[in-house]
C-alpha cells in the first residue's frame, strides 16, 4: 500500500534563508500535491505535479517530481515570515484507486 | 460559488451520542472525500464518491461511520455512539470531473468535533 513520508517534520529557518522539504513515496504514483496549512485551518493547494521531471514555481515555492526516484521536493527560496504554516504532500496510486495518502506535514516556522 | 461549505464548523457531543455534518462541494465537482485530521497530522482517507456513488471506502472506517451523497451534490457524514478517539478535524474536499486519475483537490473549512 503507498506510503508517503516527509522530512523534516520541523523546521525553524531564518527569514532570507533557503530550504528544501522531501517527500518520499513508496510505490508508484503519477500524481503528487502540496498544501499549505495554517493554524485551525483547513487546507490550500500549492502545486499538482502529473509527470516526471515537473516543475512549478510560485513566488518564492518551487515543487519538483522525480518518479524513478519516488521523491518530490517543495524549495524554498528566500524565506519570509508568512510562508509559517504546515506543508503536506499528497499522492495518488496510479491505478485502482482514488484515495489520496498524505505525509505527516512539515511543520516550518521562519524567524525574523 | 465560492468553494466547498461544511456545516457546522464546530460540535461538541458527548460520548454514544450521533452526529451528522454536512458538506455542499463546488458545484460543477461531481468527485467528493471525505478525510480525518487529528492534531500533528496529515489528512486521513476515509471515503471517496463519484457522483452520488461512494466508490472507495477506508477499511479504517468502523460500521459507526456512514456517509452518502444521495443527489451527487451535497454530502453527509453521520458518527453513530460517538466515542472520545472520534474527536478531530473532519475535512470535505471535492475535484472536477476529469480524465483518468484522481484531480486536484478542493478542502472545505472543516468541522472540528470534539466528544467528552
Amino acid at each position: 500500500e503507498l506510503k508517503v513520508e516527509q522530512n523534516p517534520l520541523f523546521l525553524s529557518m531564518q527569514e532570507g534563508k533557503n530550504y528544501t522539504i522531501y517527500c518520499n513515496y513508496s510505490t508508484t504514483s503519477d500524481r503528487l500535491y502540496w498544501y499549505r496549512q495554517d493554524p485551525g485551518k483547513s487546507l490550500e493547494s500549492l502545486f499538482v505535479l502529473l509527470s516526471n521531471g515537473a516543475v512549478k514555481q510560485e513566488g518564492r515555492l518551487m515543487a519538483s517530481l522525480d518518479t524513478k526516484a519516488r521523491l518530490s521536493t517543495l524549495h524554498i527560496t528566500a524565506a519570509v515570515h508568512d510562508l509559517s504554516a504546515t506543508y503536506f504532500c499528497a499522492a495518488s496510486a496510479t491505478s485502482g484507486t482514488y484515495k489520496y495518502i498524505f505525509g505527516t506535514g512539515t511543520r516550518l516556522k521562519v524567524l525574523a | 460559488d465560492t468553494g466547498v461549505s461544511q456545516n457546522p464548523r464546530h460540535k461538541i457531543t458527548k460520548r454514544g451520542q450521533n452526529v451528522t455534518f454536512r458538506c455542499d462541494p463546488i458545484s460543477e465537482h461531481n468527485r467528493l472525500y471525505w478525510y480525518r485530521q487529528t492534531l500533528g497530522q496529515g489528512p486521513e482517507f476515509l471515503t471517496y464518491f463519484q457522483n452520488e456513488a461512494q466508490l472507495e471506502k477506508s477499511r479504517l472506517l468502523s460500521d459507526r461511520f456512514s456517509a452518502e451523497r444521495p443527489k451527487g451534490s451535497f454530502s453527509t457524514l453521520e458518527i453513530q455512539r460517538t466515542e472520545q478517539g472520534d474527536s478531530a478535524m473532519y475535512l470535505c474536499a471535492s475535484s472536477p470531473r476529469g480524465a483518468g486519475g484522481p484531480g486536484n483537490q478542493y478542502f472545505g473549512p472543516g468541522t472540528r468535533l470534539l466528544v467528552l
